[in-house]
């Protein structure tokens, strides 16, 4: 169970241009998501959380604008990382919510804004 | 102070020897620990986790936590080259949803030589 997807796995894009990266819940309903992010050689932070139909909390420091959140279904989330520029380039971890999961990660998604 | 503070080693030890992993957390409320291996470019896989003080037992992993103390260690018995890799510590920061919020201290690397 837990199976998680989540694409792309890497996407190189301009300075200036937006990037979705989907994340889907493929056995389970992920009533809550979270969102991390990882510069090389650092450890995972906390982007933001979503409860399914809710809007997006966000961590201190994370821009709510730039980062936007979509979670409108129980196996769908989206993060849009808005007007890229290279010091966003990282990356991108889901982790789908559901009842009897636990803390597993979607494969990442590698960002490199040129 | 960090939320959760790791050794940044790298740790390195012989094929068949016991690895000791450290973390430390500032919480005193956090209540789940959970350990993750991540290897390079990959995204982070679940170990294991511990709620309560003792220790827990998965195979050759051993999770040992103390409340008091605020310390979480994980024993990997009889390593293999294939246990090198970067161990993450997370501890939850409140709940949300009913999930886990988890804070990750920045890894501990793993080097196990033959």
């Amino acid at each position: 169970g837990a199976v998680v997807s989540q694409h792309p796995s890497w996407v190189i894009c301009k300075s200036g241009t937006s990037v979705k990266i989907e994340c889907r819940s493929l056995d389970f309903q992920a009533t809550t998501m979270f969102w991390y992010r990882q510069f090389p050689k650092q450890s995972l932070m906390l982007m933001a959380t979503s409860n399914e139909g809710s809007k997006a909390t966000y961590e201190q420091g994370v821009e709510k604008d730039k980062f936007l959140i979509n979670h409108a279904s129980l196996t769908l989330s989206t993060l849009t990382v808005t007007s890229a520029h290279p010091e966003d380039s990282s990356f991108y971890i889901c982790t789908p919510r559901g009842p009897g999961t636990e803390a597993f990660f979607g494969q990442g998604t590698r960002l490199t804004v040129v | 102070q960090k939320e959760v503070e790791q050794n940044s080693g790298p740790l390195s030890v012989p094929e068949g020897a016991i690895a000791s992993l450290n973390c430390t957390y500032s919480d005193r409320g956090s209540q789940s620990f959970f350990w993750y291996r991540q290897y390079s470019g990959k995204s982070p896989e679940l170990i294991m986790f511990i709620y309560s003080n003792g220790d827990k037992e998965d195979g050759r992993f051993t999770a040992q936590l103390n409340k008091a103390s605020q310390y979480v260690s994980l024993l990997i018995r009889d390593s293999q080259p294939s246990d090198s890799a970067t161990y993450l510590c997370a501890v939850n920061r409140g709940i949300v949803g009913g999930y886990n919020k988890l804070i990750f201290g920045a890894g501990t690397r793993l080097a196990v030589h033959p």
